[in-house]
């Protein structure tokens, strides 16, 4: 079983939509929960973390958290050409210096 | 912003040879990393270190793998015996702490080719 599981997409969205990327995890102890963007060629960098239940916005990006579903996923709001990245959905564990695990991430096309 | 440094950018290798790639985390980090990435596959783990010693590492961290930080500043990764299967990008990442929101800084990385 894959620990953490994305579709892969392409997911393709009109410029000023809402992009919706969700992702799942396997693992029930994992305690922090990461959105990562990654561009062709380039290292990942960090969107969004979350690791209470619920909703946590900052700008136009949101991050759902449903542990009891084991679900993340992540609202970009006014998409512009230039979120069009592979997104990571990532996860830590619930020990010190616990590994981050990646997800194999969702390709998202923001058309204009 | 202190960044995570990685040299070289590119390395070409041929088989069989001993490749060492090094990083440079941010100066006041204790957790360090190293991650691969094959072309069009997913960020993969391969070795956490913590207080001069590994912490944890994938089934992919096999014996002909090793990390090192020789010295304050350097954190190495040696891959003994390059197989043409070891051609990825490899990151370092370092992060400051272990708490729950602590988040990984990735150096841009180093790209190997095996021949």
């Amino acid at each position: 079983q894959k620990e953490v599981e994305q579709n892969s997409g392409p997911l393709s969205v009109p410029e000023g939509a809402i992009a919706s990327l969700n992702c799942t995890y396997s693992d029930r102890g994992s305690q922090s929960f990461f959105w990562y963007r990654q561009y062709s060629g380039k290292s990942p960098e960090l969107i969004m973390f979350i690791y209470s239940n619920g909703d946590k916005e900052d700008g136009r990006f949101t991050a759902q958290l449903n542990k009891a579903s084991q679900y993340v996923s992540l609202l970009i709001r006014d998409s512009q050409p230039s979120d069009s990245a592979t997104y990571l959905c990532a996860v830590k564990g619930y020990s010190s210096a616990s590994k981050i695990i990646f997800g194999s991430g969702t390709r998202l096309s923001i058309r204009p | 912003e202190p960044e995570v440094t990685q040299t070289p950018s590119h390395q070409v290798t041929q088989m069989g040879q001993e490749v060492i790639l090094r990083c440079v985390p941010i100066s006041n980090h204790l957790y360090f990393y190293w991650y691969r990435q094959i072309l069009g596959q997913k960020v993969e783990f391969l070795v956490s270190f913590y207080n001069n010693e590994i912490s944890e590492k994938s089934e992919i961290f096999d014996d002909q793998f090793s990390v090192e930080r020789p010295d304050g500043s350097n954190f190495t990764l040696k891959i003994r015996s390059t197989k043409l299967e070891d051609s990825a990008m490899y990151f370092c990442a370092s992060s400051p702490g272990d708490r729950l929101d602590e988040k990984l800084f990735f150096g841009s990385g180093t790209q190997l080719s095996v021949l």
